[in-house]
């Protein structure tokens, strides 16, 4: 199975701050990558398809990047409804795999 | 408007199984795959496996073969997720999810666009 390993595991930042998340394939998925933002009691919501593709909807302050094993999910300037867990997911080999997942707070 | 509509939650024994619907809104039901995934408390999220909802098609991650069963009523625009012979460890909330357009008309294996709200499944004796 591909491991996706995601880092930080948490993090404190304040509003305004650009903040970065990364994931690592333990093998390489192309562009085959998505982040997800989940709040407490919700379902995940999708942020970014294919490493880089803005979810319609998303507030432009979201971007990706990345491909091949290592992938980032950006945040240009940080708001207070952005506290939440970030995962990403891997579909480009079954089983598919998400990172184990970043709480971010708001400071 | 697409929605995933998920009911509450359900509480049962070890050994038990249990069935989770998911009914879908917004377009043709047997367009696009159905997803489980599923989140134990306070853990991440898990995925289970696929439903192509227009050939019966499934494909399932190998932990949980021989226990869960994916199927699709076309009739009422609702897929299920069996689960059987429960542990503790099955508790966890349950997600339907559809599978997203792949625009490039490649067969790719695409990523969710769409998630139900979630069933909580609580295996408790």
């Amino acid at each position: 199975d591909i491991q996706m390993t995601q880092s930080p595991s948490s993090l404190s930042a304040s509003v305004g701050d650009r903040v970065t998340i990364t994931c690592r394939a333990s093998q390489a998925i192309r562009n085959y990558l998505a982040w997800y933002q989940q709040k407490p009691g919700n379902a995940p919501r999708r942020l970014i398809h294919a490493a880089s593709s803005l979810q319609s909807g998303v507030p432009s302050r979201f971007s990706g990047s990345g491909s091949g094993t290592e992938f980032t999910l950006t945040i240009s300037s940080l708001q207070p409804e952005d506290s939440a867990t970030y995962y990403c997911l891997q579909h480009n080999i079954y089983p598919y795999t998400f990172g184990q997942g970043t709480k971010l707070e708001i400071k | 408007q697409v929605h995933l509509v998920q009911s509450g939650a359900e509480v049962k024994k070890p050994g038990a199984s249990v069935k989770v619907p998911c009914k879908v809104f917004g377009y043709t039901f047997t367009d696009y795959y159905i997803h489980w995934v599923r989140q134990a408390p306070g853990q991440g999220l898990e995925w289970m496996g696929w439903i192509n909802l227009n050939t019966g098609r499934t494909h399932y991650v190998q932990n949980l073969q021989g226990r869960v069963t994916m199927t699709g009523d076309t009739s009422t625009a609702t897929a299920y997720l069996d689960l059987s012979r429960l542990t503790s460890d099955d508790t966890a909330m349950y997600f339907c999810a559809k599978e997203a357009p792949d625009t490039s008309q490649l067969g790719k294996p695409m990523d969710f666009d769409f998630w139900g709200q979630g069933a909580l499944v609580t295996v408790s004796s």
